[in-house]
């Protein structure tokens, strides 16, 4: 079965520090790859999302993600977080197959920044 | 451009009982998606509406159905309630769901109590 990995549940930074959120997918067909960032008391949002192309897409407020497919790995990056980007961040695996697709999403990353 | 809309926002239910959480997708939008975010366990995919038709559904015992209207609205009925039922219930909606119609867009969410 399809499944998403994020390996951090909590991550604490300061401000300034550099951000670097693990995913993993487990699945061996085609996939379109997506982070989304839930802020406090808001709803989903697309962060940024990897369809084909260059590997390393780039997506809003500074975030970028690169798919390793060697590795099914689709890692979100920031060089330097902010407070603002305190936030839940979801990692989505699109799977392929049979003529239908199905968005798997991991269990989520919370990120607190302390200024 | 209005987004996807749930109703109610809020909804407390005892064991046993029946809900119905309600989901208006953005126009234009065929496919509606549901997902519930139980606390710990981040988006599990539930249910995929296009077109009026049941496209697929996730790991849900089949107290949890639903429909979607002519118009592409949607509901979600969770039968037979029980305590692990509490949590949010979101919405998305996107273009017909073949190859890069995505992301999806999230409504804000139901949340759901069992007591």
């Amino acid at each position: 079965a399809q499944s998403v990995s994020q390996h951090n549940h909590h991550v604490i930074l300061s401000e300034a520090a550099s951000l670097e959120l693990g995913c993993n997918y487990s699945y061996g067909g085609t996939v379109n790859l997506f982070w989304y960032v839930q802020y406090p008391g808001q709803h989903l949002q697309l962060l940024l999302k990897y369809f084909s192309g260059d590997p390393l897409v780039k997506g809003i407020k500074g975030f970028e993600a690169e798919f390793i497919k060697s590795k099914f790995s689709f890692n979100l990056r920031k060089p330097s977080v902010q407070w603002s980007d305190t936030a839940e961040y979801f990692c989505a695996v699109n799977a392929f197959s049979g003529g239908y697709n199905k968005l798997i999403f991991g269990a989520g990353t919370r990120l607190a920044v302390h200024p | 451009e209005a987004g996807v809309t749930q109703s109610p926002t809020h909804l407390i239910k005892t064991r046993g009982q029946q809900a119905t959480l309600r989901c208006s997708p953005i126009s234009g939008h065929t496919s509606v998606y549901w997902y519930q975010q139980a606390l710990g366990l981040g988006l599990q995919f539930l249910l995929w509406y296009d077109e009026g038709e049941e496209r697929n559904r996730g790991n849900f015992p089949p107290r949890f159905s639903g429909r979607q209207f002519p118009n592409y609205s949607s509901e979600l009925n969770v039968n037979a309630l029980e305590l692990e039922d509490s949590a949010l219930y979101l919405c998305a909606s996107s273009f017909k769901d073949r190859g890069d119609d995505q992301p999806q867009h999230f409504g804000d969410g139901t949340r759901l109590s069992i007591l």
